[in-house]
């Protein structure tokens, strides 16, 4: 069965720093998809990215940047120069081709402080 | 452009009342899913259906009934309410299995 896990509940650094969130992932599929989420204060759900298992390219959208690694079944996300408004709740999930259903991991708790 | 729409957003409900949360979509996504979300626990998967008249289990189906009659609506019944469903429950849609979800607000449900 499917399964992500992000280690890390919370996780707070000072504005400007970099900081890494974690996700691994578990499938027997080949084909699959991974995807990221934000959920600010508000409380929102935002989608930010998805990734097929047949792409491996490392993706860069301004600040954000996300580096997926078949061999360590990771699908990690750095913010490079974090701002206040980067704090948020952040999720990884994951959809395999042959299911039907996309499973999320915990999430990771993000404070930026300043 | 509505996307996602749920509603009520909030609602309060005795041990043992009934109640049914709406979902309707306006983007003829042909899956759609509830979750719910509890401190900790990320996002859980109640139920799901990839198109009219599907429906089937997620990983946390017990206490909820769905169904599915037409592509837009995608209705959550709590049939007798406990304080362990106080949460706050998503409905989400997506064009196919490769597509990112689009979520509703949110509703906030309180047991007591």
């Amino acid at each position: 069965a499917q399964k992500v896990t992000q280690a890390q509940t919370e996780i707070s650094v000072v504005e400007k720093e970099d900081v890494t969130l974690d996700c691994v992932y578990e499938t027997r599929d080949t084909t699959y998809y991974l995807f990221w989420y934000k959920q600010p204060p508000s409380g929102e759900l935002v989608f930010l990215i998805r990734r097929n298992s047949f792409d491996e390219q490392n993706e860069i959208s301004g600040r954000y940047s996300w580096n997926f690694q078949k061999s360590t079944s990771s699908f990690n996300f750095t913010i490079t120069a974090s701002q206040v408004v980067d704090s948020a709740v952040y999720f990884c999930a994951l959809s395999e081709y042959r299911d039907d259903k996309i499973i999320f991991g915990k999430g990771t708790r993000l404070h930026i402080l300043p | 452009n509505a996307g996602v729409t749920q509603t009520p957003k909030f609602q309060v409900l005795k041990t043992g009342q009934s109640m049914t949360l709406q979902c309707a979509q306006d983007m003829n996504h042909e899956y759609m899913s509830w979750y719910r979300q509890d401190p900790g626990m990320g996002l859980r998967l109640i139920h799901y259906s990839v198109g009219a008249g599907i429906t089937d289990q997620g990983e946390v189906p017990n206490g909820y009934n769905v169904s599915r009659s037409t592509t837009e609506d995608f209705p959550l019944r709590l049939l007798s309410a406990a304080p362990s469903q106080t949460s706050v429950y998503f409905c989400a849609s997506r064009q196919g299995s490769n597509q990112p979800q689009h979520f509703g607000d949110g509703t906030r449900l309180s047991i007591l």
